[in-house]
């Protein structure tokens, strides 16, 4: 069972905001940068959001990123259907000296 | 562009091994680290480690401590993961990532390499 909890699914019509949270503790979230994975069906996951509220080069700005105390939060604004994919949180673990991951979650684009 | 080619899909029986590849190209190898990520069928992703290409150092998930190896090869600009003594549950797609350091983000991803453990 993963440390960083996330919703297991997420759903929102074209257009709509969602946000996606991802929970963790001190030793993960609470001392280290989140960084955010995007993975469509079938294929590798891509890095959406980097050091909590970075976005790599060609990632569009209605994605964000956020993080608080032991939290983190990723926000998509203006809903497309290819937004339709599985969503994975990530952080260092200062306790397992490890990356830790999030389960995931499933956004669907109604 | 950066690209990251892992080697082809492997089944192997239970208690055998298997050598996952990961040839890099369009940046300057021994500049980054290779992490290693695996997905069991329908399962989330798990962190399996990383090593740097500049020297060699390596930081593995505490569960695969022993049965996993990583290296790399400089000269071919290739990662290599070796998982050693196969269980059922290490049927997975495993792939390869671009990383600056153990705790950093993984930039550029591979296309993954499915091992199915098997008898």
């Amino acid at each position: 069972q993963s440390v960083l909890t996330q919703p297991p699914s997420a759903s929102g019509t074209p257009g709509q905001r969602v946000t996606i949270s991802c929970s963790g503790s001190s030793s993960n979230i609470g001392s280290n940068t989140v960084n955010w994975y995007q993975q469509l069906p079938g294929t590798a996951p891509k890095l959406l959001i980097y050091s909590n509220n970075q976005r790599p080069s060609g990632v569009p700005d209605r994605f964000s990123g956020s993080k608080s105390g032991t939290s983190a939060s990723l926000a998509i604004s203006g809903l497309q259907s290819e937004d339709e994919a599985d969503y994975y949180c990530a952080a260092w673990d200062d306790s397992l000296n490890g990356v830790l991951f999030g389960g995931g979650t499933k956004l669907t684009v109604l | 562009q950066v690209q990251l080619v892992q080697s082809e899909a492997e089944v192997k029986k239970p208690g055998a091994s298997v050598r996952v590849s990961c040839k890099a190209s369009g940046y300057t190898f021994s500049s980054y680290g290779i992490t290693w990520v695996r997905q069991a069928p329908g399962q989330g992703l798990e962190w399996m480690g990383w090593i740097s290409a500049y020297n060699g150092n390596t930081n593995y998930a505490q569960k695969l401590q022993g049965r996993v190896t990583m290296t790399t090869d400089t000269s071919t600009s290739t990662a290599y993961m070796e998982l050693r003594s196969l269980r059922s549950d290490d049927t997975a797609v495993y792939y390869c990532a671009r990383g600056m350091a153990a705790a950093g983000m993984a930039d550029s991803w591979g296309q993954g390499t499915l091992v199915t453990v098997s008898s």
